[in-house]
């Protein structure tokens, strides 16, 4: 199965900066997801980008995957403290079934 | 409509004690996903269910871990002679089916804590 790894572990920004996380893998993907999880409780879907895919955007949200260097980014811009969370990616490949594998996530402070 | 509820929000137990946590998944969603976070390891996937089909264990650390699911909704999962490692928080997260580009939808999560 895939798992994500993501970098850095740990980002403080002030409001109104962006934010940028980055995620790696080690095999070819069919997507990648990206959540999002507030006081260490459930997580939230915020969006996926599939392997035929280079980036999307989603609000305040730009996701990039480049396949040849199995990676991905996700880009908050204009933080705001509700921002303020851990951030997971899950790339996926189509014989993990239905189960998604987690990296140690990105942990995210925006400071007002 | 209703998300994804687990109960109980918190437990405390005594090692040894077996405990058992309960997840509704959103009405409709075939599929049922356990995963487990704690301190060091990250969020671990621990077992997965699809309609009918038998379920994808192969996260389970032990055999002290089991879960069902009956009449393809609800699903508990049992820790047998608990012990103070199992302490983490178990999330549990549903979709409309196992596929590959299906969102999973996460509940609260129960928070367990064993003495």
């Amino acid at each position: 199965s895939q798992q994500g790894e993501e970098d850095p572990q740990a980002l403080s920004i002030q409001e109104g900066e962006n934010a940028t996380m980055n995620c790696s893998y080690k095999t070819s993907i069919n997507n990648l997801q990206w959540y999002r999880q507030n006081s260490g409780r459930g997580l939230v879907h915020l969006i996926l980008i599939r392997s035929n895919e280079r980036e999307k955007h989603s609000g305040r949200l730009r996701v990039t995957l480049d396949t040849s260097k199995k990676s991905s980014s996700l880009l908050i811009t204009a933080s705001r403290a509700a921002d303020t969370a851990s951030y997971f990616c899950a790339p996926y490949t189509y014989n993990q079934g239905g189960k998604l594998i987690f990296g140690q996530g990105t942990e995210l402070s925006v400071k007002p | 409509g209703a998300g994804v509820s687990q109960s109980p929000s918190n437990k405390v137990t005594e090692k040894g004690k077996d405990v058992e946590l309960r997840c509704d998944p959103i009405s409709g969603h075939t599929a049922l996903y356990w995963y487990r976070q704690s301190l060091g390891q990250g969020l671990e996937f621990l077992i997965y269910f699809q309609g009918n089909s038998a379920p994808d264990k192969s996260g389970l650390p032990s055999d002290r871990f089991s879960a069902e699911r009956t009449g393809g909704s609800v699903s508990t999962l049992t820790i047998q002679r608990t012990q103070q490692e199992d302490s983490a928080v178990y999330l549990c997260a549903s979709s409309l089916v196992a596929t590959l580009t299906d969102t999973q939808y996460f509940g609260p999560g129960t928070r367990l804590t064993v003495l």
